[in-house]
């Protein structure tokens, strides 16, 4: 019953460090989303991904890689952390597409210091 | 630019009042919108959806009201309770649009 697992849960960084948040499904959900969540803005798409080995841009992808090797899971990551990438990040997976229900993981609470 | 307006930020309601929250959207072409609940430092999750092809979808004390012609939707909350107290999005897509969400309504049931 682990549905959205996300690791970690909290991270502070300085500006300029890089990360990897990682993000684990076992429902053998198609897509994949990262989504950060600010205060007054709602939920955000950074990138998402179809199907194994695929991925593509969101609303909001400047500064963010993805990758998709195995399809449970998804990985997001920081080159250059900036303080505008302080936010919470939420990763999400549904089974065949986003007019389904999506299943959020739990959060990582992300500094930018 | 923000596709779908959210309205009030934030709602303080009585235990065993209505609760009620409001979304707007421009594109036409949405036929899917869904509510999702998140309660602190938990993801949201999904409470209840409809698509246009009904007025009103109904689940327990939660119900959604849609109006194409004015194209709103809106949540009510029935009987609300403390338990209640979450941030509440609304939602929607369509066509080559991806899901995007409005910006979220924080609700507190006072008991």
């Amino acid at each position: 019953n682990a549905g959205v697992t996300q690791t970690p849960k909290f991270r502070i960084l300085k500006i300029g460090q890089s990360m990897t948040l990682q993000c684990t499904q076992d429902m053998n959900h198609n897509y994949m989303y990262w989504y950060r969540q600010d205060p007054g803005m709602g939920l955000r798409l950074i990138h998402y991904s179809v199907g194994e080995g695929t991925t593509a841009k969101g609303e909001v992808p400047d500064g963010y890689n993805v990758s998709r090797l195995k399809k449970q899971n998804f990985l997001l990551g920081l080159e250059s952390a900036a303080p505008s990438q302080t936010s919470v990040y939420f990763c999400a997976s549904s089974l065949g597409g986003p007019n389904e229900k999506l299943f959020f993981g739990s959060g990582t609470q992300l500094s930018v210091l | 630019q923000q596709q779908v307006k959210q309205s009030p930020q934030s709602l303080i309601v009585q235990k065993g009042g209505i609760s009620i929250i409001n979304c707007a959207y421009e594109n036409t072409a949405f036929d899917y919108f869904p509510w999702y609940q998140q309660f602190p430092g938990k993801g949201p999750a999904l409470l209840i959806a409809i698509r246009p092809d009904v007025s009103e979808k109904k689940e327990g004390r939660f119900t959604i009201s849609f109006n194409k012609s004015a194209k709103q939707f809106s949540l009510h909350i029935m009987d609300s309770q403390p338990g209640d107290s979450a941030t509440y999005f609304c939602a929607a897509i369509g066509g080559a649009q991806k899901l995007v969400f409005g910006q979220g309504t924080r609700l507190t049931i006072n008991p």
